[in-house]
């Protein structure tokens, strides 16, 4: 099976531009999760979705955001960009629909705010 | 509210020797556990994980881990390693109501030849 796939890999923006990211999950999962890693806060969660319904948040700011289309395929959005928000952005699907489901990584999109 | 910490930020270990990363957690009920991998500019692969059952479990590239409920701790374990297993590690913990992992800080682990 193919893993999860993430696109683009690399992005540079300015400050004020918003920007999509793509993650398609591994075939016959339903839950995608969506993680922020930067230096200084490491890995934080930003939202899960199910079924194409968030089912989870983390503490983030309204900035971000995320849908879920029927085929599972998932895309988050980032709008007004900051410079900290240049991060490894990572998505993960899951199979289970427990909250144990162990969650697979794809290799993340490395985003660059200027 | 859940937390994991990982003690040990950067560990340097000879090629062969043995290897243990350190991984306590905080958890009101019994969790699930993870163990990732980071190669640098990658993604996080799965060494091993924990939800019930066995407390010695067994994963990927020669690594096995312990869950001490006791000790609120899942150290992982290697006994010789390689230069390939150069990179980030991982420690996480699951919330059973909701599919948000909580992740440890991580240790860089250096190999000298």
């Amino acid at each position: 099976k193919a893993g999860v796939t993430q696109t683009p890999r690399y992005l540079i923006k300015t400050r004020g531009q918003q920007v999509t990211l793509s993650c398609s999950p591994i075939s016959g999962h339903r839950s995608v999760s969506w993680y922020q890693q930067t230096p200084g806060q490491g890995l934080q969660f930003l939202f899960e979705y199910f079924s194409e319904t968030q089912r989870n948040k983390g503490n983030f700011p309204g900035r971000f955001s995320g849908r879920q289309f029927s085929n599972s395929r998932s895309e988050m959005n980032v709008s007004t960009l900051e410079l900290g928000d240049s991060a490894l952005y990572l998505c993960a699907s899951s199979l289970a629909t427990s909250g144990g489901g162990t969650q697979y990584f794809g290799p993340g999109t490395r985003l660059t705010v200027l | 509210a859940q937390s994991v910490t990982q003690p040990d930020i950067h560990i340097t270990v000879s090629e062969g020797a043995s290897l243990e990363l350190r991984c306590n957690y905080s958890y009101g009920a019994t969790p699930y556990l993870f163990w990732y991998v980071q190669s640098p500019g990658q993604g996080l692969q799965l060494l091993l994980k924990y939800f019930s059952g066995d407390t010695l479990v067994q994963g990927i590239k020669g690594f096995e881990a312990e869950f001490k409920r006791s000790q609120s701790s899942f150290n992982l374990r290697k006994p010789s390693v390689h230069w390939s297993d150069a990179a980030e590690y991982f420690c996480a913990v699951g919330d059973t109501g909701r599919r948000a992992l909580t992740f440890g800080s991580g240790t860089r682990l250096q190999v000298q030849p």
